[in-house]
C-alpha cells in the first residue's frame, strides 16, 4: 500500500496569511504515459463530509475559491492557502489514487 | 447539483450485519464509480472500497476483505454497502463517495478522485 504521510499534524495561521501543508506519498503516484500525478486534496468541517478541493494535484474543483492551489509531482506536494480566510478553519488530507487501495495521509488541521 | 443521498443512523450488535444505501440524482449513475468511506471517532479517513456501477467490477480493501459487498441497482440509482461479523472497530461515520473511472491497459478499471460524498452514515456497535 502507498503511504501518505502529511506534515504538519496541526498548523496555526493568522488570518489573511499564506497555509502550506505538505504531502509526501511512499512510492511513486506521477502516471509517466499520461504525464498525471494521482494526487487529490479534500477538505472537511466538523460535522461535514469531506470536500474535493483539487485533483491531478493542481487542478481546482469547480467552485473552489482561487485562493486554494495544488503543486508538486511525483512523490511530493504541496496545498496552498494564499490568504487565509476564518471559513477555511478545517482538517485537510491528501489522497493518492494511483493504485489500490486508495489511501489517505492522516490529516492537517488547520487553524487560526 | 449532484446528490448522495444516505439512509439513517443504525445501531447493531456485535457479529451483527448493517447494509447502508447511498441513492445518487441529477447524474447518470453508470458514468461513475461508488466509493465507500469510513471514518472512526475523531479518526482520520479510510477508503473501504469501491464499485465500478457500469459493470459491477469491485475493489475492496483487505482491512475488510470478506466481510464487505458492495453492490449497485443501476433501476433505481442506489448503491450498497454491507458490513458483516461487526465489531466495536467497526463503530464510524461511513460515507459514500461518487468520483470518475480511470481505465489502465493492463489492468483495467480503477477508481480516480472522489468528487461528491453523501452526508455520511453513523454506524454504532455497541452491546
Amino acid at each position: 500500500d502507498i503511504l501518505m504521510t502529511q506534515s504538519p499534524d496541526s498548523l496555526a495561521v493568522s488570518l489573511g496569511e499564506r497555509a502550506t501543508i505538505n504531502c509526501k506519498s511512499s512510492q511513486n503516484v506521477l502516471y509517466r504515459s499520461n504525464n498525471k500525478n494521482y494526487l487529490a486534496w479534500y477538505q472537511q468541517k466538523p460535522g461535514q463530509p469531506p470536500k474535493l478541493l483539487i485533483y491531478w494535484a493542481s487542478t481546482r474543483e469547480s467552485g473552489v475559491p482561487d485562493r486554494f492551489s495544488g503543486s508538486g509531482s511525483g512523490t511530493d506536494f504541496t496545498l496552498t492557502i494564499s490568504s487565509l480566510q476564518a471559513e477555511d478553519v478545517a482538517v485537510y488530507y491528501c489522497q493518492q489514487y494511483y493504485t489500490t487501495p486508495v489511501t489517505f495521509g492522516q490529516g492537517t488541521r488547520l487553524e487560526i | 447539483q449532484v446528490q448522495l443521498v444516505q439512509s439513517g443512523a443504525e445501531v447493531k450488535q456485535p457479529g451483527a450485519s448493517v447494509k447502508v444505501s447511498c441513492k445518487a440524482s441529477t447524474y447518470t449513475f453508470t458514468n461513475y464509480g461508488i466509493n465507500w468511506v469510513r471514518q472512526a471517532p475523531g479518526q482520520g479517513l479510510e477508503w473501504m472500497g469501491w464499485i465500478n456501477t457500469y459493470n459491477d467490477y469491485t475493489k475492496y480493501a483487505q482491512k475488510v476483505q470478506g466481510r464487505v459487498t458492495m453492490t449497485a441497482d443501476t433501476s433505481t440509482s442506489t448503491a450498497y454497502m454491507e458490513l458483516r461479523s461487526l465489531t466495536s472497530d467497526d463503530t464510524a461515520v461511513y460515507y459514500c463517495a461518487s468520483g470518475p473511472v480511470g481505465y489502465y491497459e493492463k489492468s483495467g478499471y480503477y477508481p480516480e478522485y472522489l468528487q461528491h460524498w453523501g452526508q455520511g452514515t453513523l454506524v454504532t456497535v455497541s452491546s
